[in-house]
């Protein structure tokens, strides 16, 4: 089982719909809790990020974790075409002396038509 | 100007050749990666450098050697190319390394393909 759990999609949803994701995951550890956006042929790109539980707002994004759960959801309205993409959760631990050490889930396609 | 950028973009060869991937940042950072996207969209981190030091290091095979030659660089060469190293490769870099959520900027990835 993985650490980090993403339904693969592809998710469709018509223009101006709100999209739901969400990621589950094992590691009780997690505080860092990021959602990245992956255009086809394209690096992933960071849209939104979280510490410990809550929610967080920007602009037609939201971001909501449930630490007790272990789930955490990214919701998007008024979606539109260009909202097409792989939305990756991403996840870390405390921090360490060392780097970076992300934790992805497998992505989500989104599809937005017209 | 692009943020990371690496080369190439695309590369096909053969198995049992050695190949390298080069990447660049100009934001000034100081922590590079080497991330590996497998055909199922799962990204894992290989290699982390922090001021030319290496910090993260998974478990790759030693085909793989990260080299910095300096806090701008970090390339990949890969010796003795395998069938399952056909992935697609992001390099990125953070102001810093450490936790807090630390936005990691990634380059547009290099494709692989052993055949």
């Amino acid at each position: 089982q993985k650490e980090v759990e993403q339904d693969p999609g592809p998710l469709s949803v018509p223009e101006g719909a709100i999209v739901s994701l969400n990621c589950t995951y094992s590691n009780s550890a997690f505080q860092y809790f990021m959602w990245y956006r992956q255009y086809s042929r394209k690096g992933p790109e960071l849209l939104m990020y979280t510490y410990s539980s809550g929610n967080k707002e920007d602009g037609r994004f939201t971001a909501q974790v449930d630490k007790s759960s272990k789930y955490i959801s990214l919701f998007i309205r008024d979606s539109q075409p260009s909202d097409s993409a792989t939305y990756l959760c991403a996840m870390e631990g405390a921090i360490k002396a060392a780097g970076n050490k992300l934790t992805f889930g497998g992505g989500t396609r989104v599809l937005v038509k017209p | 100007d692009t943020a990371v950028s690496q080369t190439p973009k695309y590369l096909v060869t053969q198995m049992g050749n050695d190949k390298s991937i080069k990447c660049e940042q100009n934001l000034g950072h100081d922590t590079m990666y080497w991330y590996k996207q497998d055909s199922k969209k799962f990204l894992k981190i290989m290699f982390s450098y922090s001021n030319k030091e290496l910090i993260i290091n998974e478990t790759v095979p030693n085909r793989f050697s990260p080299k910095s030659p300096d806090k701008a660089h970090l390339n990949l060469h890969i010796n003795s190319l395998e069938l399952g190293d056909s992935a697609v490769y992001f390099c990125a870099s953070s102001q810093v390394a450490g936790g807090r959520g630390n936005t990691i900027y990634f380059g547009e990835g290099s494709w692989l393909t052993v055949v």
